[in-house]
């Protein structure tokens, strides 16, 4: 079955130090997804690309992050000068096209600013 | 406004009783209703959906789930807990509206634990 993939599953860093989160999404998935869990919270939505732009995104999605498709494969998520509140789970997701359709996650990465 | 609740933080249940999780949801118009499931250290996992049609909505690994428009509410359940199934469970609920949001909106997730 295909699934999600995210690359590094652990990043640590240290503050100020800009970091980027890679996820390749299932082959015929069209809608793109970041979210954030912090340690013990919610999942909170970030961000979601469509036909190679931003389609959404949340008040945390502010311009210390960005998103890039560089290919047909890959998405990223890049975080400019990462603070130590940017600790958390980032998870990937995507899904095919229709309202109705359920979103897949990637395992995730465990992002520690230090 | 879309949001969700889980007022459970934590539910405990003895292998093989029945197990409930709790959600109840608000949106302006009509929702789609999702439960997931997050093992440790693992993303989240899909288990089901209701979108129309029976409010009974069956999914993996023998859960299912029941809407309630009146209540507004779309618990998990199952028949027979197994040992297994303990790991957080999210729900979530995205307003069926054109032109809106097409963003679900995640409960803070209710940890399951199953008892030998």
């Amino acid at each position: 079955e295909p699934e999600v993939t995210q690359t590094p599953s652990h990043q640590v860093t240290q503050m100020g130090q800009e970091v980027i989160l890679r996820c390749v999404p299932i082959s015929n998935h069209l809608y793109f997804y970041w979210y954030r869990q912090i340690l013990g919270q919610k999942v909170e939505f970030l961000v979601s690309f469509y036909n190679n732009e931003i389609s959404e995104k949340s008040e945390i999605f502010d311009d210390q992050f960005s998103v890039e498709r560089p290919d047909g494969s890959n998405f990223t998520l890049k975080i400019r000068s990462t603070k130590l509140e940017d600790s958390a789970m980032y998870f990937c997701a995507s899904r095919t096209s229709g309202q109705t359709y359920e979103q897949y996650f990637g395992p995730g990465t465990r992002l520690t600013v230090t | 406004a879309q949001s969700v609740a889980q007022p459970e933080d934590q539910v405990n249940v003895a292998e093989g009783n029945p197990l409930t999780v709790k959600c109840t949801y608000s949106v302006s118009g009509n929702p789609y209703l999702f439960w997931y499931v997050q093992y440790p250290n693992r993303g989240l996992q899909f288990l089901l959906k209701y979108i129309t049609g029976d409010n009974l909505v069956k999914g993996s690994y023998g859960f299912e789930a029941e809407f309630n428009k009146s209540q507004t509410s779309f618990h998990l359940k199952k028949p027979s807990a197994l040992v297994s199934d303990s790991a957080l469970y999210f729900c979530a609920v995205r307003e069926w509206a054109s032109g809106g949001s097409y963003i679900p909106t995640f409960g803070r997730g209710t940890s399951l634990i199953v008892h030998p």
